[in-house]
């Protein structure tokens, strides 16, 4: 298996402009995780999913941020509008289903928001 | 919610030798217990876990953990420090209760392995 997926793995954009980040899990898991990487903060859970549907929401930071997955093969994290704050690594993580599942990594998308 | 406490946000060792990675939880029911890396630019990959069973884990790369229920920790070591050791580390526990495959990390520790 490929992994986790994640694009674009870089993304630089202005202020203001709506970002989409994009996820493929590893096939057959049934949890998926969007979390945030900064040094400030560390890592963030911000939403996670059980077979596409989500499960706990409550790591989003505004209203700004929305995460979908319309299929067991595709998640998407999207900000609009995008600020500077929301600079960070965004990491996506799939497990399987039961207690004690690793959770594999996909390498990031690095945002910057100018 | 579980919580995750790691000693020392750096650490920093001679090539050679051992190294000690600290981490407590809170938790009145032991929960699942992991070790991750993270190398620069990349992602979190893991270490090693503990579930059931022996309380000594080994995992890759050299590295054990040995859960002890009684201090609510789950420290990392290696006996010999090695350069490609230097990376970020994450410990992390998994409830056991409603947020069924959650996983709670840690701030992380910066290992630095000096030649």
């Amino acid at each position: 298996d490929a992994g986790v997926i994640q694009s674009p793995r870089h993304e630089v954009t202005e202020m203001g402009q709506e970002v989409t980040l994009r996820c493929k899990p590893i096939s057959g898991h049934d949890y998926l995780f969007w979390y945030r990487q900064t040094m400030m903060r560390g890592l963030e859970l911000l939403i996670y999913f059980n077979n596409n549907v989500p499960i706990d929401d409550s790591g989003m930071p505004e209203d700004r941020f929305s995460a979908k997955m319309p299929n067991a093969s595709f998640s998407t994290l999207k900000i609009q509008p995008s600020e500077p704050r929301d600079s960070a690594v965004y990491f996506c993580a799939s497990s399987l289903q039961g207690y004690g599942e690793t959770q594999y990594f996909g390498p990031g998308t690095r945002l910057l928001v100018l | 919610a579980q919580s995750v406490t790691q000693l020392g946000s750096h650490v920093s060792v001679s090539e050679g030798a051992l190294v000690l990675l600290r981490c407590n939880y809170s938790s009145s029911v032991p929960p699942y217990l992991f070790w991750y890396v993270q190398y620069p630019n990349q992602g979190l990959q893991l270490l090693l876990k503990y579930t059931t069973g022996a309380t000594l884990v080994k995992g890759i790369n050299g590295f054990e953990a040995e859960f002890k229920k009684s201090e609510t920790s789950f420290h990392l070591t290696k006996p010999s420090a090695h350069m490609s050791d230097a990376a970020e580390y994450f410990c992390a526990v998994s409830d056991r209760g409603s947020t069924l495959g959650r996983l709670y990390f840690g701030r992380g520790t910066q290992l630095t392995v000096w030649p």
